[in-house]
């Protein structure tokens, strides 16, 4: 049983857009979520995050929107930039530290 | 500051065979955690460790096994090798294990399983 689900496997955007990644999950004990990127040949990078009692977080040019009701959070890049192209997971704390991700999502930045 | 950093970075190993992979924690992080990721998915949680106990376990085989040295380093081990422990290994350090504290990733090794 997979309890998060990113369902786009991949996403292109062209520069200067944006971009708009999802995530949803199944339990609503989750109350930390997380954004991380991946370049190839890397361990996965910190993003972004968000806990349960807000709706939003910003941090330049990356926003996460937390829709409790819909157990659905979605990352949105703008504008987008070539460096931005990687996999993206979000990842969902599952007591004091296990993280629980998502198959992940590959952004392509098109010049 | 250095990262996380692993070694090795790459591993081939025939089926059968046992192999150690290694992790260096950020200085000042105190828990180590071991993550699995299999091509196409997302990387899947096996053993937390925190002040050399261990803290959380994942659904892996008893063939897995991690321990933490009083520096803080971990060691993942994996015996009796399958074709399907082919993957990239991570390593994610924290600082210690209050809720919700962001884990910091190593590079991975890749282990190749024939």
């Amino acid at each position: 049983d997979q309890q998060v689900k990113q369902n786009s496997p991949s996403l292109s955007v062209q520069e200067g857009r944006i971009s708009i990644l999802n995530c949803d999950y199944t339990n609503s004990m989750f109350d930390y979520f997380l954004w991380y990127k991946k370049y190839p040949a890397e361990g996965p990078t910190f993003l972004i995050s968000i806990s349960s009692i807000k709706d939003k977080n910003e941090d330049g040019r990356f926003t996460v929107f937390l829709n409790k009701s819909a157990k659905h959070l979605s990352l949105h890049i703008v504008p987008s930039q070539p460096g931005d192209s990687a996999v993206y997971f979000c990842a969902l704390y599952q007591g004091a530290q296990k993280l629980v991700f998502g198959q992940g999502t590959r952004l392509t930045i098109n010049p | 500051d250095a990262g996380v950093t692993q070694s090795p970075t790459h591993l081939i190993k025939t089926r059968g065979q046992q192999v150690t992979l290694r992790c260096s924690p950020i200085s000042g992080h105190k828990s180590v955690s071991w993550y699995q990721q299999v091509l196409g998915q997302g990387p899947q949680f096996i053993f937390q460790y925190y002040e050399k106990e261990e803290r959380g376990r994942g659904n892996f085989p008893d063939r897995f096994s991690a321990r933490q040295f009083p520096n803080y380093s971990s060691e993942l081990n994996v015996n009796a090798l399958l074709l399907g422990d082919s993957a990239l290994y991570l390593c994610a350090s924290s600082q210690g294990t209050l809720y919700q504290e962001t884990q910091y990733f190593g590079p991975g090794t890749r282990l190749l399983v024939l």
